[in-house]
């Protein structure tokens, strides 16, 4: 089994909803990682957990709220979000943090904030 | 903090024909990986190169890293209608393992 698993794989809401993302691996990956794409532009990292420890939060708005409850399952809650978040957002996983390596990635959540 | 710059930033080929993709570092490269994406999908991992001047193929994709390890291509012989896509380089950033960053994408497309 080599996949990362994301759900939904769409998403509408609106700016006073509560919902999350949910991501999940069975590779026995120990690092996972959220990463947001706007349209037409490259990835860009937002977390990284870490042995089911957040190890990297680049400056992303409270309003984004990742969860790691096991070495399985990423989550990222979202609370209050503008429009302008409205992009595909995309998991990955990797053996372990630190190492280099390909990341696996899923095909993402697209997100739309009315 | 390092960036990569990809060129072209769009490319449109005729079935059957040849194409490179470069990609340019800032700063020395501690790994370069190449990912493809589909419109709105995830990353599918290609090739990842660590050494310079090493060079790795898989079916028709050939990729390099220079000597200096600064500057990586991607080459596709014989392309197809299946190669296209989004062509995204990536590398650890600023020598930190793990914490991939991207270029621009080169988006390729195959006219049949």
């Amino acid at each position: 089994d080599t996949e990362v698993t994301q759900t939904p794989k769409h998403l509408v809401m609106g700016m006073t909803n509560k919902k999350s993302l949910k991501c999940e691996q069975h590779m026995g990956h120990r690092a996972m990682y959220w990463y947001k794409q706007k349209a037409k532009k490259p990835p860009e990292l937002m977390f990284v957990y870490s042995y089911e420890k957040l190890s990297i939060n680049e400056s992303v708005p409270s309003r984004f709220s990742p969860e790691c409850p096991n070495s399985s399952l990423l989550n990222l809650h979202l609370h209050a979000l503008q429009p302008e978040d409205s992009a595909l957002y995309l998991c990955a996983s990797s053996p372990i943090w630190g190492a280099g390596g390909e990341l696996f990635f899923g095909e993402g959540s697209r997100l739309t904030v009315l | 903090s390092q960036e990569l710059e990809q060129s072209p930033q769009s490319l449109i080929v005729q079935e059957g024909k040849n194409l490179t993709i470069n990609c340019t570092s800032s700063k020395t490269l501690y790994g370069l990986y190449w990912y493809k994406q589909k419109y709105g999908e995830g990353l599918i991992f290609l090739m990842m190169l660590q050494k310079g001047g090493e060079e790795k193929s898989h079916e028709k994709i050939t990729a390099k890293l220079d000597e200096k390890k600064q500057q990586s291509s991607l080459h596709i012989t014989a392309s197809q209608p299946s190669h296209a896509g989004i062509y995204l380089c990536g590398a650890d950033a600023g020598g930190s393992q793990g914490n991939l960053i991207f270029g621009k994408g080169t988006k390729l497309s195959v006219k049949p």
